[in-house]
């Protein structure tokens, strides 16, 4: 069964930083390209970044642009998101993605992991 | 970034009704559009992808339409298990993938 767990969510003030981290299992890891989504409590979904299989290639939104840094582990079927200068916007469920399809475009998210839930407060 | 438009954003309909979503892109992105499903406190599931492909799995009443600027979510007769939240999402570009903001679909 295809599994994706996410891990590393909390409690931050705005400033800090953050690790999530999406553990991979019952396909081949880096045949596929991730990608993280979030999810505002009560909102809709936001891409936020992605990478290709073989961590040569990402992506970022713009509001993450230059504060998170996607990557990937293959060798420990993991995916990472580093999130610093955290702000109260980025209070959000974080779900990580299998990338099916072409990574540079027309490609779905299938299937998402349960998410983390990151909160940004002082 | 391409922007995502959804009608309606709210919907209530009955059981064996017809449901049609529609999602609309700021610039065309061919068939480049998924739909995904949502209900309270579960990831997103996929449903269509690149427009029509129904994914495995996924009841024969959803089905998906459309190609440029302009897509349809139908389900064909709704089911009790269909009341949750869809979203589409275009992938024209990795450098900008985008939702739209969500249609909730609930009991009439």
């Amino acid at each position: 069964e295809v599994q994706l767990v996410e891990s590393g969510g909390g409690v931050v003030r705005p400033g800090g930083s953050l690790r999530l981290s999406c553990a991979a299992s019952g396909f081949t890891f880096d045949d596929y390209g991730m990608s993280w989504v979030r999810q505002a409590p009560g909102k809709g979904l936001e891409w936020v970044s992605g990478i290709n299989w073989n961590g040569g290639s990402t992506g970022y939104a713009d509001s993450v642009k230059g504060r998170f840094t996607i990557s990937r582990d293959n060798a420990k079927n993991s995916l990472y998101l580093q999130m610093n200068s955290l702000r109260a916007e980025d209070t959000a469920l974080y779900h990580c993605a299998r990338v099916i399809g072409p990574y540079s475009s027309g490609h779905w998210f299938d299937p998402w992991g349960q998410g983390t839930l990151v909160t940004v407060s002082s | 970034d391409i922007q995502m438009t959804q009608s309606p954003s709210s919907l209530s309909a009955s059981v064996g009704d017809r449901v049609t979503i529609t999602c609309r892109a700021s610039q065309s992105i061919s068939s480049y559009l998924n739909w995904y499903q949502q209900k309270p406190g579960k990831a997103p599931k996929l449903l269509i992808y690149a427009a029509s492909s129904l994914q495995s799995g996924v009841p024969s009443r959803f089905s998906g339409s459309g190609s440029g600027t302009d897509f349809t979510l139908t389900i064909s007769s709704l089911q009790p298990e269909d009341f949750a939240t869809y979203y589409c999402q275009q992938s024209y570009s990795t450098l900008g993938i985008t939702f739209g903001p969500g249609t909730k679909v609930d009991i009439k």
